[in-house]
């Protein structure tokens, strides 16, 4: 089974504060993938990396940043946390190129921004 | 770009009954995939059901199909035999591999409950 995994079920942070959320998974995935979950807004895209060190702007990338130095790991980072970022945060990956086109989702961070 | 609305914010059923979500995307793309994934509460989303734009035939999944139009753009669910276990959230989802990578487009959600 495909496993994600988030590093955080649930994040307290004070406004101004540089956060970072982790996400692995174990399947050798090409693709991995954030979004925010917000009720009434369904989720939207934050960024997606299609290969190691590969990145691109997803919907709504202002206010963040990811890193992905190792295949399994996409670290979505907050540079500096403000009340509107307070959110629940999902990762998820894929096989990509062409490969199934499923998307595996972690449980989710869900983040307060105090 | 790509649309999905899902016009039901919320819906309720009885264990056992049928019950269809439905969704409608916008798009000029003639090769797209369209999902259905499932939320339930405190626990990781799932996919329920995929239909390639292509494929003429409704996707099933044991006691999930769909109803794929795609000239109209429609792309409902239906759930049959409800049970408990299908209390969750639902959300359909576009993607269009060749012109915009894999990238899914969320609808903003149904959530649906069943009912002993």
């Amino acid at each position: 089974d495909v496993k994600v995994t988030q590093s955080s079920r649930y994040l307290v942070k004070r406004t101004g504060e540089k956060v970072f959320l982790e996400c692995v998974q174990d399947m050798d995935h090409e693709n991995m993938f954030w979004y925010r979950q917000d009720p009434g807004l369904g989720l939207r895209l934050i960024y997606f990396s299609y290969d190691v060190k590969m990145k691109e702007k997803g919907d709504i990338p202002e206010g963040y940043s990811v890193s992905r130095e190792k295949k399994e790991r996409f670290s979505l980072i907050l540079e500096s946390a403000s009340t509107n970022q307070t959110s629940m945060y999902l990762c998820a990956s894929s096989w990509g190129q062409g490969i199934s086109y499923e998307q595996y989702f972690g449980p989710g961070t869900r983040l307060t921004v105090t | 770009a790509q649309t999905v609305t899902q016009s039901q914010p919320e819906m309720s059923v009885q264990e056992a009954e049928t019950v269809t979500l439905s969704c409608t995307y916008d798009t000029s793309e003639s090769n797209y995939y369209l999902f259905w994934y499932k939320q339930p509460p405190s626990r990781q989303m799932i996919l329920v059901i995929r239909q390639e734009a292509y494929k003429q035939q409704n996707a099933t999944e044991n006691r999930f199909s769909v109803n794929f139009q795609k000239a109209a753009k429609s792309f409902s669910l239906k759930i049959s035999d409800s049970q408990l276990g299908d209390t969750a959230m639902y959300f359909c989802a576009f993607m269009n591999p060749p012109g915009g990578s894999e990238k899914l487009v969320f609808g903003k959600g149904m959530k649906l409950t069943v009912n002993p």
